[in-house]
């Protein structure tokens, strides 16, 4: 079945510093979302990307869609200790599914 | 707040029990997914159901059983318990638009701990 591979798994950034995990697929993805699990809490939707080439910003956060429609990014600028949590990907889990596969997250852990 | 509710917050059981975890979705969402996540762990697709009826099933063992009910709501069984179900479990809900995948919301989750 169709797999989303992320990575880094962890990442441990000073605060100020950047912070950029992908998110890649074995087959094309229709789109693709981006969750946000804060510690201890449940995931939260951040955003849906659907276009080819697509980027989204939303202040400091920066998601790309890839042109092949097969990976994705997101970029953090200027990480903040509210930044820290696990955020996954997640896309269709076959043509035409509502199901979601979820990436295993990255990690985000920021030092003060 | 995402407007899912998931009951009970915490669970502590022993091996061989059996529990019922329930979720009620958001309002006017019709379908309920859940998922599992253990330590350190992605979410792992159990099962979803669509106003009413199985739609799709993912790494769900055949002790653990689902279902959704008339007014939406849905419960997940978990029988014959084994230390390794302990997890955080998680509902979703969505709407279902035909053509795209949904943004799903996520409940607050019920940690399992099986003794």
């Amino acid at each position: 079945g169709q797999q989303v591979m992320q990575i880094p798994q962890y990442q441990h950034v000073q605060e100020g510093e950047d912070f950029t995990t992908y998110c890649n697929s074995s087959t094309t993805l229709s789109n693709i979302q981006w969750y946000k699990q804060r510690p201890g809490g449940h995931p939260v939707f951040l955003i849906q990307l659907v276009k080819s080439g697509e980027v989204k910003k939303q202040k400091r956060l920066t998601f790309q869609f890839g042109e092949a429609k097969k990976n994705s990014s997101l970029h953090i600028t200027a990480t903040q200790t509210t930044d820290v949590g696990t955020y996954f990907c997640a896309g269709p889990a076959g043509a035409g599914s509502y199901q979601l596969t979820f990436g295993k997250g990255t990690k985000l852990s920021v030092i003060p | 707040d995402s407007g899912v509710t998931q009951t009970p917050k915490h669970l502590i059981t022993a091996t061989g029990q059996r529990v019922t975890l329930r979720c009620s979705p958001r309002s006017g969402d019709l379908s309920v997914y859940w998922y599992q996540q253990s330590l350190d762990q992605g979410l792992q697709f159990l099962i979803q159901y669509y106003n009413g009826e199985e739609r799709a099933k993912g790494n769900i063992l055949e002790r653990f059983s689902a279902q959704q009910f008339p007014d939406l709501h849905s419960e997940l069984n978990l029988s014959s318990l084994e230390l390794g179900d302990s997890a955080l479990y998680f509902c979703a809900s969505s709407v279902v638009t035909s053509g795209t995948t949904d943004t799903q919301y996520f409940g607050p989750g019920t940690r399992l701990t099986v003794l």
